[in-house]
């Protein structure tokens, strides 16, 4: 299975936007890129997903890079809520749709 | 409302006394999987279940059983819990359809092995 490269923590400043790497330099074609984030004293939750174009939701946008070997998480304002761990996966779609779980990028965001 | 449910959420107990954690989805999702948390190691996976009757080892799976009988349920069983399998565990469920589907997860499991 590909792997994901992520820092282990970040700071953030309230209402700044926030960019998280993620480094997938093994990424297969029909590898999609996840994102989900877990906030203290809960379950992850998904946030965004992509296979190459860029992708935007209510929560964060994703940027691919063309060679698919790097993306960035974006949250555009962040707020104090958004602290938590933001983990990037690789995974396929279908039958051989296993997601593993890194350690992630704990996010800090200050007042 | 879709959901994963965990049971227990809290169990503290002594070593090699038999115990399951059950895990139940309402999505019709192919796809579960069992996690364990520990503090600075991520999200480990310890056993995962493509569909009915089909399992596979995850990373960490030594200590532990699952079965996967019915669609809907996953239970995680410890048979003789040991003080190392002190953790807190997620259970997770996806589609595997091709619209690649995003995991959902159920609120947790913390378990104390005296």
């Amino acid at each position: 299975d590909a792997k994901t490269t992520q820092p282990n923590s970040m700071e953030s400043n309230e209402e700044e936007p926030v960019h998280l790497p993620c480094n997938h330099s093994t990424i297969s074609g029909t590898d999609y890129i996840h994102w989900y984030r877990q906030l203290p004293s809960q379950g992850p939750e998904y946030v965004i997903h992509g296979l190459t174009s860029n992708v935007n939701n209510r929560m964060a946008s994703l940027a691919i890079a063309e060679d698919r070997k790097s993306s960035t998480l974006i949250l555009h304002r962040a707020t104090l809520r958004d602290a938590a761990v933001y983990y990037c996966i690789l995974g396929k779609a279908g039958s051989q749709g296993n997601l593993i779980f890194g350690k992630g990028t704990k996010l800090s965001v200050k007042p | 409302e879709a959901q994963v449910t965990q049971n227990p959420r809290y169990l503290i107990t002594v070593t090699g006394k038999k115990l399951t954690v059950t895990c139940s989805q309402n999505m019709n999702h192919e796809y579960m999987s069992w996690y364990r948390q520990d503090p600075g190691l991520g999200l480990r996976q310890i056993y995962y279940s493509m569909n009915v009757e089909v399992t596979d080892k995850g990373d960490v799976p030594e200590g532990y059983k699952v079965s996967r009988k019915e669609k809907r349920n996953f239970p995680l069983i410890l048979e003789s819990p040991s003080p190392n399998q002190t953790s807190l565990y997620f259970c997770a469920s996806r589609g595997l359809d091709r619209r690649n589907q995003p995991q959902h997860f159920g609120d947790g499991t913390r378990l104390s092995i005296l």
